[in-house]
């Protein structure tokens, strides 16, 4: 079993529309939790940094449920440039090594 | 403000050989990890540098190794270069003494193996 899961999608989405999606992860150790997004032949780049009470950056909502051991990202009123792969992130302590999931992608069409 | 910065951007080798990639941290960070992302994957942690020393490893062999310099920029060094080293290879920074502890990706030296 993979430390984090991913629906790798794609999750075609209308430009406008709010798309929502999770992660799993399995070491209960998990301390920090981040979503980064790639684009195609990119590097990560730093979305966010998801927090235990839940934080949101703009358009973007990160959530994350340690009973469960998922996070979730929710992205409002979709942009054609939301076009792109996000990677859910944990991390066992922070500045320790990341931990990534496979990415799902999510394709934002006019 | 420097971000992280990578050389060479592309490289093409032939099995069996050794490669060397090179990675200087965003401005004020002492920190640098490595990682390996073949295609259509999250990238792998193969390992981290903290004042000039190993922090912490990932699972890849012996063939992987590395060093920290004193001015915080860092080496990737592979031998006997396999096929299944063709992969994109991100270096990120951080600022482990005190934080914050966010990490920082350069563009990548995308290796290909022949």
């Amino acid at each position: 079993r993979k430390e984090v899961e991913q629906d790798p999608g794609p999750f075609n989405v209308p430009e406008g529309a709010t798309v929502a999606f999770n992660c799993t992860y399995s070491n209960s150790a998990s301390q920090s939790f981040f979503w980064y997004r790639q684009d195609c032949r990119k590097e990560p780049k730093l979305l966010m940094s998801v927090y235990s009470s839940g934080n949101e950056d703009g358009r973007f909502t990160a959530q994350l449920n340690r009973a469960s051991q998922y996070i979730s990202l929710l992205i409002r009123d979709s942009k054609l440039s939301d076009s792109a792969t996000y990677l859910c992130v944990v991390a066992k302590a922070a500045g320790n090594k990341l931990t990534f999931g496979g990415g799902t992608r999510v394709l934002v069409k006019p | 403000d420097a971000g992280v910065t990578q050389s060479p951007t592309h490289l093409i080798k032939t099995r069996g050989q050794q490669v060397t990639l090179r990675c200087s941290p965003k401005s004020g960070h002492d920190t640098v990890s490595w990682y390996q992302q073949a295609l259509g994957q999250g990238p792998q942690f193969i390992f981290q540098y903290y004042e000039e020393e190993e922090r912490q490893r990932g699972n890849f062999p012996d063939r992987f190794s590395g060093h920290q310099f004193p001015n915080y920029s860092s080496e990737l060094n592979v031998n006997a270069l396999w096929l299944g080293d063709s992969a994109l290879y991100l270096c990120a920074s951080t600022l482990l003494a005190g934080g914050p502890y966010e990490q920082y990706f350069g563009p990548g030296t995308r290796l290909t193996v022949t």
